[in-house]
């Protein structure tokens, strides 16, 4: 079983558009991170969030982490073509280094 | 600061040959570094936790003797997929953990591994 469920797995909008994506667990975490990964790269940091009911924002991009500290979304206002990109949520449990990943959010972003 | 260097980028070796890739810690030491794996179009898969001075934590599912980790010093941490086969053909990224403030994790850039 997967720790952490992201969804959905894969997202093609038009640009101009909202979206949401979604990391959820029945577990607890001390963090969420969320994660931007181009073709052939390591992931880049996009956002941490380590306290319940956190938001964070980045330009176009809210991050929330839910109350519980066990699920977080990220919600892109007015998508672009540069938005276009695997996301991926990670996180750490309590008491634990590990980071483990959603299956990830294959976003495409069309003109 | 805290960048994690890995080595090679891209790898094709034969069938059977054996491939180490490292990973470096630049500007930090790293006392646990992480390896993870990564089909296409896939998330990335926890393999084992690399701790400097020990034996590394494996996944469930993952072959020690397969995947041999060695974290000698605070700053290198090496992977040598053993008698390669083309199914090991994938992309292996590590990451290190900086345990400091709420960044926490750097990873490397990745390494290509062709198996032919």
């Amino acid at each position: 079983t997967q720790l952490l469920e992201q969804s959905p797995q894969f997202l093609s909008i038009q640009e101009g558009e909202n979206l949401t994506v979604y990391c959820n667990s029945s577990s607890v975490f001390s963090s969420l991170q969320w994660y931007r990964q181009e073709p052939g790269e390591g992931p880049v940091l996009l956002v941490t969030v380590v306290t319940g009911g956190e938001v964070k924002k980045l330009k176009r991009l809210t991050f929330q982490f839910g109350d519980a500290r066990k699920d977080s979304s990220l919600h892109i206002t007015a998508a672009q073509t540069g938005d276009t990109g695997l996301y991926l949520c990670a996180g750490a449990r309590q008491g634990a280094q590990k980071l483990v990943f959603g299956q990830g959010t294959r976003l495409t972003i069309n003109p | 600061g805290a960048v994690v260097s890995q080595h090679p980028s891209r790898v094709i070796c034969k069938s059977g040959t054996s491939v180490k890739i490292e990973c470096r810690s630049l500007d930090f030491q790293a006392t646990t570094m992480f390896w993870y794996r990564q089909f296409p179009k896939q998330s990335l898969m926890l393999m084992a936790t690399s701790n400097e001075g020990s034996k590394a934590t494996y996944e469930q599912g993952v072959e020690k003797d397969k995947f041999l980790i060695n974290h000698a010093s605070l700053t290198l941490s090496t992977l040598t997929v053993t008698s390669a086969h083309p199914e090991d053909s994938s992309f292996y990224i590590c990451s290190a953990f900086t345990g400091t403030g709420v960044r926490g994790y750097t990873f490397g850039s990745g390494t290509r591994l062709t198996v032919v």
